[in-house]
């Protein structure tokens, strides 16, 4: 079945130890989001690619940085987290941002920092 | 600034029927969807409906107003499994998706 990919499904790290979190699909899709979500909290977007085209939001931290290597994969990498970077980490893929096009969301990356 | 507000937290028996309602104030309009997320579970889509009207999809239903920025998910006959938080969110102008916080449904027997 085609479908999004997260890995590891938990992490726990360290105060200020880097971490990677790995995503990838298998839907072909040319977008890819990376979301952070916090208890009861909406979806905020970190970062999107429409195919090698890089997408920073705003207001993401520049603790938060991104790679998409090929169309499948997709990384998140987290140079110092801190105890507000605790929180599930959702990718999600689509086909083309416009119209009726949904996102397709990985199991998500529960990132616990100790 | 761009908003989306769902109640909180609503409350249902099962077989019944609960409308679970969405208001929206964004800059431009191109689309407005329904997510189920299940308590630790990621997002998975529901319903999109761009055109005012009511859209069915078996037990669910949605429903878009775009001169009241207005949308609502109606789910009937009611069952255990539907116990989740159900997201609405709103494509803008530059299509990028606003996140309503979720409305979490609790379903008592």
């Amino acid at each position: 079945d085609a479908m999004v990919i997260q890995n590891p499904r938990y992490q726990v790290t360290q105060f200020g130890k880097p971490v990677t979190l790995s995503c990838s699909q298998t839907l072909n899709h040319n977008v890819m989001y990376w979301y952070q979500q916090k208890s009861s909290q909406a979806p905020k977007l970190l970062f999107h690619y429409y195919d090698k085209d890089f997408n920073n939001e705003a207001d993401t931290p520049d603790n938060f940085q991104s790679r998409r290597p090929n169309t499948s994969f997709c990384f998140l990498d987290i140079r110092s987290p801190g105890l507000g970077d605790a929180a599930m980490y959702l990718c999600a893929t689509s086909r083309d941002p416009t119209g009726a096009y949904e996102q397709y969301f990985g199991p998500g990356t529960r990132l616990t920092v100790t | 600034g761009q908003n989306i507000d769902q109640p909180t937290e609503m409350t249902a028996t099962e077989g019944a029927i609960v409308q679970i309602n969405c208001t929206y104030q964004t800059s431009g309009f191109n689309g407005l969807f329904w997510y189920q997320q299940h308590a630790g579970e990621a997002p998975t889509f529901l319903s999109y409906n761009v055109l005012d009207g009511l859209e069915e999809k078996g037990r669910f239903s949605s429903f878009l107003s775009r001169s009241k920025g207005y949308s609502y998910l109606l789910l009937k006959e009611l069952q255990m499994k539907d116990s989740a938080s159900y997201l609405c969110a709103v494509k803008d102008s530059n299509y990028q998706l606003i996140w309503g916080a979720g409305t979490k449904l609790i379903i008592k027997p």
